[in-house]
């Protein structure tokens, strides 16, 4: 089993829309969980993070958390042309050393 | 804050040398850095955790003796390619804690390795 999983999509919404994106981890003493947009040839960039469980909003991106679930999902409300990228989901393991999801790709349709 | 700064952003080598890829904390001490390595299509791969004045800890199936990482300062890891073989062409990335725990990781920019 893998320590993070995520759908690799493509997604495809089209602009305007919400983009539902989804995570699940393995480790349930996991204390914290954060998403990074990665462009194509570039290096990650965090956009949330999220400690607790509930919903966590930042501008036009909520973060949604169960630990008992052990899921951790990405809303992206009036989803962009520029939110078009790859998200990875981080899980900080017991030695806080950061596990990755491969990664789902996101495209918003103009 | 929390800047990261990597050089080169890109290198191309010939089989057989040397590569040494820098990674800076510009606004804020970082005692740990982390290296990782991150294939076409595929997730980042934690590679080491660079420790500022002791060795640094290597994953498993990472060559010690191939990436050679030096933490002397609690601003600059150096990750080392040594004997560089088109297989290790790939991007790798630093990143670095502003706290210990279960802070955000914060990555510089990355460098493309391209070995020929």
């Amino acid at each position: 089993q893998k320590e993070v999983e995520q759908n690799s999509g493509p997604l495809s919404v089209p602009e305007g829309a919400i983009a539902s994106l989804n995570c699940t981890y393995s480790d349930r003493g996991s204390q914290s969980f954060f998403w990074y947009r990665q462009y194509s040839g570039k290096s990650p960039e965090l956009i949330m993070f999220i400690y607790s469980n509930g919903d966590k909003e930042d501008g036009r991106f909520t973060a949604q958390l169960n630990k008992a679930s052990q899921y951790v999902s990405l809303l992206i409300r009036d989803s962009q042309p520029s939110d078009s990228a790859t998200y990875l989901c981080a899980v900080n393991k017991r030695d806080y050393k950061l596990s990755f999801g491969a990664g789902t790709t996101v495209t918003v349709r103009a | 804050g929390a800047v990261v700064s990597q050089h080169p952003s890109w290198v191309i080598c010939k089989s057989g040398t040397s590569v040494k890829i820098e990674c800076r904390s510009l606004d804020f001490q970082a005692t740990t850095m982390f290296w990782y390595r991150q294939f076409p299509k595929q997730s980042l791969m934690l590679m080491a955790t660079s420790n500022e004045g002791s060795k640094a800890t290597y994953e498993q199936g990472v060559e010690k003796d191939k990436f050679l990482i030096n933490h002397a300062s609690l601003t600059l890891s150096t990750l080392t390619v040594t004997s560089a073989h088109p297989e290790d062409s790939s991007f790798y990335i630093c990143s670095a804690k502003v706290y210990r725990g279960n802070s955000p990781l914060h990555f510089g920019n990355g460098t493309r390795l391209t070995v020929t």
